[in-house]
């Protein structure tokens, strides 16, 4: 069955410092990847994607991901964290078979200055 | 008006009321999607339509019913909910029905069943 792991449910990091969100996948076939950003009171906003070619995918807001395919996992980094930073995180794959997406329970990012 | 809207933004109701959620989108699209969004746990997806016509169901209960009637606006149609239905429930909307397009979500309605 499909599934979504998000390891960490919550991580607090000091402005400035470098930041990496953990994502994990079960799926069967080529995963089509997602990390959605959730600020207070707001819908889910895109940060990037992965459907094919380049491992490495840039997104908004400086944040990038890298496809493991071997490690079933497509963690989200940040260089440098701002304190607008600070949000829910969702990893999300989507199965072209049914037109579903399969979420994580998210990762809650607090940020200290 | 910006991309997608929801009204109410805040429900309250008792299990024997009747409610309807109402979702706008301006973005031109022709997909528009119902999550659930619950305290730790995933985000579920309940229905996708596509150019009006549903798509997805995923074994929602039958208390909650949606309804499209044109590409830009969705209904979720709420009646006899359990308290365990309370949660965000969040609209999203894309060009195309399927995984490769980009969602824009709308803010959500915080529901609470009494």
């Amino acid at each position: 069955a499909q599934s979504v792991t998000q390891p960490d449910i919550h991580i607090t990091v000091s402005e400035g410092a470098s930041l990496e969100l953990r994502c994990n996948y079960s799926y069967g076939a080529t995963p089509y990847l997602f990390w959605y950003v959730q600020s207070p009171g707001q819908g889910l906003q895109l940060l990037l994607k992965y459907f094919s070619g380049d491992t490495l995918v840039q997104g908004i807001k400086g944040f990038e991901a890298e496809f493991k395919r071997s490690q079933s996992s497509f963690n989200l980094r940040k260089p440098s964290v701002h304190w607008s930073d600070a949000a829910e995180y969702f990893c999300a794959v989507g199965a072209v078979t049914g037109n579903q997406f399969y979420f994580g329970t998210g990762t809650s990012l607090t940020v200290i200055p | 008006e910006t991309g997608v809207t929801q009204t109410p933004r805040h429900l309250v109701m008792g299990m024997t009321n009747k409610k309807s959620l109402k979702c706008e989108q301006h973005l031109g699209h022709n997909a528009m999607y119902w999550y659930k969004q619950s305290a730790k746990k995933p985000l579920e997806l309940m229905f996708v339509y596509s150019l009006e016509e549903r798509v997805e169901n995923n074994s929602v209960p039958s208390r909650f019913s949606p309804e499209c009637p044109n590409s830009s606006h969705l209904f979720l149609h709420l009646h006899t909910l359990q308290p365990e239905d309370s949660a965000l429930y969040l609209c999203a909307s894309s060009p195309r029905a399927g995984v490769t397009d980009t969602q824009y979500f709308g803010p959500g309605t915080r529901l609470t069943v009494l």
